[in-house]
């Protein structure tokens, strides 16, 4: 298996522009998660699907953020606008069955960079 | 009180020795745990579940003290490779379906040779 494949593995971009990170989680996983991990406050669960529905968005910063998830297969995560203190390390992960299945698969991350 | 408080380290130790980590958490509902580690520019990667008093895998030896509210991660006989981030992660459920990941701030290890 591929493992979670996150795209794009680098961005850089200027404040107020427009920043869309993809992930295709692991086959058959029926969760799946969007971390950030920064230095300052380590790796915070932003939103998570169970069977492409969001779950849980408590840990979205602000309305500048949203991600969505079309089909099992894809799930987008959206700043817009962009702004400096959003630059940081974007992780997605999978998992099947919750707690039941053990832990969570993380993607390779995305590094924001925003100037 | 945070939800996953770890041993912030670093800790340096020489490889062969023995060392251990300490996370407490907040919620005592929580009924399992795992430990991640976590290279350096890498993803966090799962290292061993603990579901009841504890776990051994190998080298590495998780504990559970519910009483105590506190996790526990021993490494013996340290390698090289063993250096890393260790990353402990206190789930906290939503009824009868999972709910939010918490994840401690990581402890770092470095083994010297």
């Amino acid at each position: 298996d591929a493992g979670v494949i996150q795209s794009p593995r680098h961005e850089v971009t200027e404040m107020g522009q427009e920043v869309t990170l993809r992930c295709k989680p692991i086959s058959g996983h029926d969760y799946l998660f969007w971390y950030r991990q920064t230095m300052m406050r380590g790796l915070e669960l932003l939103i998570y699907f169970n069977n492409n529905v969001p779950i849980d968005d408590s840990g979205m910063p602000e309305d500048r953020f949203s991600a969505k998830m079309p089909n099992a297969s894809f799930s987008t995560l959206k700043i817009q606008p962009s702004e400096p203190r959003d630059s940081a390390v974007y992780f997605c992960a999978s998992s099947l069955g919750g707690l039941a299945g053990g832990g969570q698969f993380f993607g390779p991350g995305t590094r924001l960079t925003v100037l | 009180r945070k939800e996953v408080e770890q041993d912030p380290g670093p800790f340096n130790v020489p490889e062969g020795a023995t060392v251990a980590f300490n996370c407490t958490y907040s919620n005592s509902a929580s009924q399992s745990f795992f430990w991640y580690r976590q290279d350096c520019r890498k993803e966090p990667k799962l290292l061993m579940s603990v579901y009841s008093s504890g776990n051994e895998d190998g080298r590495f030896t998780a504990q559970l003290n519910r009483a105590s509210q506190y996790i526990s991660l021993l490494i013996r006989d340290s390698k090289l490779s063993d250096s890393a981030t260790y990353l402990c992660v206190v789930p906290r459920r939503r009824g009868s379906t999972l709910g939010r990941l918490y994840f401690g701030r990581g402890t770092q290890l470095t083994v010297w040779p």
